[in-house]
């Protein structure tokens, strides 16, 4: 009953490091995403995967890149981390774009500090 | 463009008392989509309750209860006789197509206190 199970919970970079967050989800869900979620902001996507092998960039992509390994797996890349990235970090997923009656699952969140 | 408003930053309730979630929302699309998340103290994002911009009803579940209005482009959200546990942050989402790819409102900070 894991769910979406997102890696690592906390983190503290430094600017300029690069580092990957990692997803999962044991639901056979064929659509995630990743959201970023900042004080008084509400949640923005970043990038989503409608299915296995396709991404697709959300509202605020930039600084960001992404890989759906697996229908299971998919994990954000922070390739030179900035101050503006810090942020919790939520993953999603969905059982298919256009789901009638299925509901939408997000992991627990990784809080993430660039100093 | 999409927009999801949620004027109400923060609200304070006695507990019984009863709480309206405020949600305007503006998009162009004659399909959408509208949600509730819950969001409680230990951050995780609950959902409440989808509806589709064709079903106007109401809905009632336990003590919550939802009123969309296509007229005036609103999905408002009442908890009635609040209880400390309802205390969390709630977000009001759009979608144009996808359960997953969500405009998210601010948010509004529901305190419920003893």
């Amino acid at each position: 009953n894991a769910g979406v199970t997102q890696t690592p919970k906390f983190q503290v970079l430094k600017t300029g490091q690069s580092m990957t967050l990692q997803c999962a989800q044991d639901m056979n869900h064929n659509s995630m995403y990743w959201y970023r979620q900042d004080p008084g902001m509400g949640l923005r996507l970043i990038y989503y995967s409608a299915s296995e092998g396709t991404t697709d960039k959300g509202e605020v992509p930039n600084g960001y890149n992404v890989s759906r390994l697996n229908k299971r797996e998919f994990s954000l890349r922070l390739e030179s981390a900035a101050p503006s990235q810090t942020s919790v970090y939520f993953c999603a997923s969905s059982y298919q774009p256009q789901g009638p009656n299925t509901e939408a699952f997000f992991g627990q969140g990784t809080r993430l500090t660039v100093v | 463009a999409q927009k999801v408003t949620q004027a109400q930053t923060e609200i304070s309730v006695v507990e019984k008392e009863d709480v309206t979630l405020d949600c305007v929302y503006e998009t162009r699309d004659t399909t959408y989509y509208l949600f509730w998340y819950k969001q409680p103290p230990s951050g995780e994002l609950v959902f409440l309750i989808r509806r589709n911009s064709f079903d106007e009803q109401n809905e009632i579940s336990g003590r919550y209860s939802w009123n969309f209005q296509k007229s005036t482009s609103s999905f408002n959200f009442t908890i009635t006789a609040s209880q400390v546990v309802d205390s969390a942050v709630y977000f009001c989402a759009l979608s144009p197509d996808s359960w997953g790819k969500l405009q998210f409102g601010a948010g509004t900070q529901v305190v419920v206190t003893p």
